[in-house]
């Protein structure tokens, strides 16, 4: 029972460049999301989903997009990494009226 | 739009000391009111989830409240055990939705 995958789980990248952090949720939820937590801080929501085909943003979304082409895959893209982009990267997945789930985090780190 | 503040920020305690975390939010008209753990690299575990309709859930040594009239909810620990130290955040919708504002966490070490 894999719950909620997420990959890589560090990553350094330069200033300009880009990656896709990948998010994939074996338990068939039909809501995901991704959140970003800085050093001492909560939990800041970027995008979610709730359902393949459908994304909005969050309260932080500038410098990121999503797209839910399937139930299990989330995958987060930044483009143009900036230091700012700094933190730790969390997906999580739920059912609309039950608990998330949280992968393990991916740490971002540009330099 | 809804605020959600953790007090302290960290706390330290002997073992078996019973403790109560607390949480504080902006609107009252609070769909949920969860609660998580966070080990040092790790992701979120959901401890207890308090819908509106509820005052209190218990899980084993844990006890969480929910009073909207004043805007708190609070986490209480029986008999903490060193392998109780971790963060505890606290968090609730924006909205009517599932997206969740998180407090900041509270740091806890239990001392053996």
């Amino acid at each position: 029972n894999a719950g909620v995958t997420q990959t890589p789980k560090f990553r350094i990248l330069k200033i300009g460049q880009s990656m896709t952090l990948q998010c994939t949720q074996d338990m068939n939820h039909n809501y995901m999301y991704w959140y970003r937590q800085d050093p001492g801080m909560g939990l800041k929501l970027i995008y979610y989903s709730v359902g393949a085909g459908i994304t909005d943003k969050g309260e932080v979304p500038n410098g990121y997009n999503v797209s839910r082409s399937t139930t299990e895959d989330f995958p987060l893209r930044l483009e143009l990494a900036a230091p700012s982009q700094t933190s730790v990267y969390f997906c999580a997945s739920s059912y609309a009226t039950e608990p998330a789930f949280f992968g393990q985090g991916t740490r971002l780190t540009v330099v | 739009k809804q605020e959600v503040t953790q007090i302290p920020a960290a706390l330290s305690v002997p073992e078996g000391e019973n403790l109560v975390l607390n949480c504080s939010f902006t609107d009252s008209a609070i769909y949920n009111l969860q609660w998580f753990r966070q080990d040092p690299g790790k992701g979120l575990t959901s401890l207890l989830l308090i819908q509106s309709s509820q005052r209190e859930q218990t899980s084993g040594r844990l006890n969480a409240s929910l009073d909207k009239s004043s805007g708190r909810s609070t986490l209480y620990i029986a008999a903490s055990q060193p392998g109780d130290s971790a963060t505890y955040l606290c968090a609730a919708p924006m909205d009517s939705s599932y997206k969740l504002i998180f407090g900041s966490g509270t740091r806890l070490l239990v001392r053996p």
